[in-house]
């Protein structure tokens, strides 16, 4: 079985600051790892994934995430956000027994100017 | 870039009738699933399709729901007799057999 817990239900903050939201997850099998961020009235966009490779992945829009095996942690990370930045971001695990994906509660980003 | 499109963006529909949504995959792609978020709650995993059968479902996807690829670039998701429940925004996504599924903007379907 695999889930994954997205620890702030919202984050809030200021224009130029740090970004960082944080997920952890549980899974059977070596997973594979993804964010992705919904804007409103848009589809699921991908941001990010982790597939096995080099535990620090880079995005689009300045996102990274890095892939910590023993905290079991895939936490996604912004040096400066940006107002276009807020939107809800989900963290995603891929079940490599099959293509199904499990996913987080979702991370409200809210951007202050 | 192409990109996954649904229709339509919104559907009111009263309880016991039957919806179709429809979606149409990146073409090339060979991979289709369907998602629902009820309001509040985290997107859910409905089905899997590939090969024209489906490859996998949860428990969710009961006798009410059942998908079809009816041409080469549509793919439905039909839900026979709605309940209140089924309200929620409905995701399709598809893959070209890579991990990364590309998603469509949804359909929101309120059952009255």
């Amino acid at each position: 079985a695999q889930s994954v817990t997205q620890l702030d239900s919202h984050v809030s903050v200021s224009e130029g600051t740090p970004v960082l939201l944080r997920c952890n997850y549980s899974s059977s099998y070596s997973p594979s790892l993804f964010w992705y961020v919904q804007h409103p009235n848009k589809g699921l966009q991908l941001l990010l994934k982790y597939t096995s490779a080099a535990t620090l992945v880079k995005g689009i829009n300045g996102f990274e995430a890095e892939f910590k095996k023993s905290e079991t942690s895939f936490h996604l990370t912004k040096p400066s956000a940006h107002m276009s930045d807020a939107a809800e971001y989900f963290c995603v695990v891929n079940n490599n027994a099959g293509n199904m994906l499990t996913f987080g509660g979702g991370t409200r980003l809210m951007v202050k100017p | 870039e192409p990109e996954v499109t649904q229709t339509p963006s919104h559907q009111v529909t009263q309880m016991g009738q039957e919806v179709i949504l429809r979606c149409v995959p990146i073409s090339n792609h060979l991979y289709f699933y369907w998602y629902r978020q009820i309001l509040g709650q985290k997107v859910e995993f409905l089905v899997s399709f590939y090969n024209n059968e489906i490859s996998e479902k949860s428990e969710i996807f009961d006798d009410q729901f059942s998908v079809e690829r009816p041409d080469g670039s549509n793919f439905t998701l039909k839900i026979r007799s709605t309940k209140l429940e089924d309200s929620a925004m409905y995701f399709c996504a598809s893959n070209g057999g890579a991990e990364t599924q590309y998603f469509g903007p949804g359909t929101r379907l309120l059952v009255l």
